[in-house]
């Protein structure tokens, strides 16, 4: 099966503790996001990369940190410098930049 | 920064209506997308339509796009329960897309 995968579904964060977020495609798509929802809100973008090996700063990227060794794989690390990292973060694919953009299911980063 | 503005917040209807939702946008775009979220999930992609057109369906759905007003408009006609999640429009910046706030649909059987 195609897709874009994220894991885990949720995940826990003690303080003073980074955590990693996973997100993995299989679409051969060149572009892949990063975003963060918060309830009852819309979507803010963290990171973005339009290649491998690149990645450009959304509007919300204090306190995250991401890598793009391989095309399929676009991990989000969040770290202790994110003061309020409790939300549901999406991971997103596209062909190129702009077009339609295809989503994981989410994980949901609680905090302890 | 959010490009589009959806209007309204939220909207409850009865199964069978229409519902209309708006998006508002302030910069130039080259494409205009919708996408649906039911609660707890992704986001799932309905409709792109491009600067150059004016209008596009797809089954139940039909988006219209007013470039010199800088909006659209997302119309699901015949509703259903299964309807009922948060509809966000999302408009091109400079490489990447920005997504609005939502439109809340609630369709009641």
């Amino acid at each position: 099966d195609g897709g874009i995968t994220q894991s885990p579904k949720y995940l826990f964060r003690k303080e003073g503790q980074n955590v990693t977020l996973s997100c993995e495609q299989n679409l051969n798509h060149d572009a892949m996001y990063w975003y963060r929802q918060d309830p009852g809100q819309g979507l803010r973008l963290i990171y973005y990369s339009q290649i491998v090996n690149d990645f450009q700063k959304g509007d919300i990227a204090e306190g995250y940190s991401v890598s793009r060794e391989k095309k399929e794989s676009f991990p989000l690390t969040v770290t202790s410098a994110q003061k309020n990292p409790t939300a549901f973060y999406l991971c997103a694919s596209s062909i190129t930049p702009r077009e339609t953009q295809y989503f994981g299911p989410g994980t949901r980063l609680l905090v302890l | 920064s959010q490009q589009g503005e959806e209007d309204p917040q939220a909207l409850s209807i009865q199964e069978g209506e229409n519902a209309t939702m708006n998006c508002s946008y302030k910069t130039s775009i080259n494409n205009l997308q919708w996408y649906r979220q039911n609660s707890g999930r992704g986001l799932v992609h309905l409709i792109l339509i491009r600067s150059n057109e004016r209008e596009k369906h797809s089954g139940r759905l039909r988006v219209t796009l007013d470039t010199s007003k800088k909006s659209s408009s997302l119309l699901i006609t015949a509703s259903r329960a299964a309807d009922t999640a948060s509809y966000f429009c999302a408009t091109d910046a400079l490489n990447d897309m920005r997504f609005g706030a939502g439109t809340r649909l609630t369709v009641k059987p």
